[in-house]
C-alpha cells in the first residue's frame, strides 16, 4: 500500500526556522513528483510547493517563494521541505501528496492531481 | 492565481438523497478539475480527476462533470460514509488551487 508520513512540526518562533521531512512507501518515489500542501483547520488546503521526480523542476507558491526550499533525496525515499522565517501565517498542518502520473514535470500546463497524501504535521507559529 | 468557488458551502441531506455540490472556476480550466473527500482528521482523498474520471476504487455512485469553469460533484445515494467535507480543485495551471469546501452533513 502506497503510504506517506511526515515529520518535522513543531510550536516554533515567528523568524524562526523549521524542516519538514516525509518518507514514502510502498510505491516507487523516485518515479513521482512530490509536494507540500498546507490546510489551516477549517480552510481549503493550499499547494505550497512541488518538486518533479528527478528534482529538475521546482516550483513554489508566492505566499512561501523566498523563505521555503523543497528538496528530495530519492535513495532514501524522502522529501523534505526547508522553511526559514517563519510568520504567523504559515501556521496550518503541512501535508506532503504525490502526483497520480509518473515522471510529471512540476510547472507542466496542465499539471496533476494528488492520489496519495500523508497524515500531515502541524506548524504553529507563534510568539 | 485561479480562485475556485464552492456552493453551497453547507449541505443537510439524508441518507439515500441524490446530493449535487457545484464548483465554478474564475478562469476556463478546461476540464482539469479533480474532488476530494475529506473527513475530521483525515487528508483529502481523491474521487474524481479530469472532472469525470472516478479514482480507482470509489464507488460509483460519485460522478463528475462539467467544463470549462463550471463543475459539479453527483452523489446518487448518499450513504452513511459520505458525509464529509468536498473540495474541488483545479489543476490547469501547476499553482493548483482549491475550493472553501463544501460540507455535507446529516439532516
Amino acid at each position: 500500500e502506497a503510504q506517506l508520513l511526515e515529520s518535522g512540526g513543531g510550536l516554533v518562533q515567528p523568524g524562526r526556522s523549521l524542516r519538514l521531512s516525509c518518507v514514502g512507501s510502498g510505491f516507487s518515489f523516485e518515479d513521482f513528483g512530490v509536494h507540500w500542501v498546507r490546510q489551516v483547520p477549517g480552510k481549503g488546503p493550499e499547494w505550497v510547493s512541488g518538486i518533479s521526480w528527478n528534482s529538475d523542476s521546482i516550483a513554489y507558491a508566492d505566499s512561501v517563494k523566498g523563505r521555503f526550499t523543497i528538496s528530495r533525496d530519492n535513495a532514501k525515499n524522502s522529501l523534505y521541505l526547508e522553511m526559514n522565517s517563519l510568520r504567523v501565517e504559515d501556521t496550518a498542518l503541512y501535508y506532503c501528496a504525490k502526483d497520480l502520473s509518473i515522471y510529471g514535470v512540476v510547472e507542466a500546463r496542465p499539471s496533476d492531481v494528488f492520489d496519495i497524501w500523508g497524515q500531515g504535521t502541524m506548524v504553529t507559529v507563534s510568539s | 492565481d485561479i480562485q475556485m468557488t464552492q456552493s453551497p458551502s453547507t449541505l443537510s441531506a439524508s441518507v439515500g438523497d441524490r446530493v449535487t455540490i457545484t464548483c465554478r472556476a474564475s478562469q476556463n480550466i478546461n476540464n482539469y478539475l479533480a474532488w476530494y473527500q475529506q473527513k475530521p482528521g483525515k487528508a483529502p482523498k481523491l474521487l474524481i480527476y479530469k472532472a469525470s474520471s472516478l479514482e480507482t476504487g470509489i464507488s460509483s455512485r460519485f460522478s463528475g462533470s462539467g467544463s470549462g469553469t463550471e463543475f459539479t460533484l453527483t452523489i446518487s445515494s448518499l450513504q452513511p460514509d459520505d458525509f464529509a467535507i468536498y473540495y474541488c480543485q483545479q489543476y490547469n495551471t501547476y499553482r493548483r488551487t482549491f475550493g472553501q469546501g463544501t460540507k455535507v452533513d446529516i439532516k
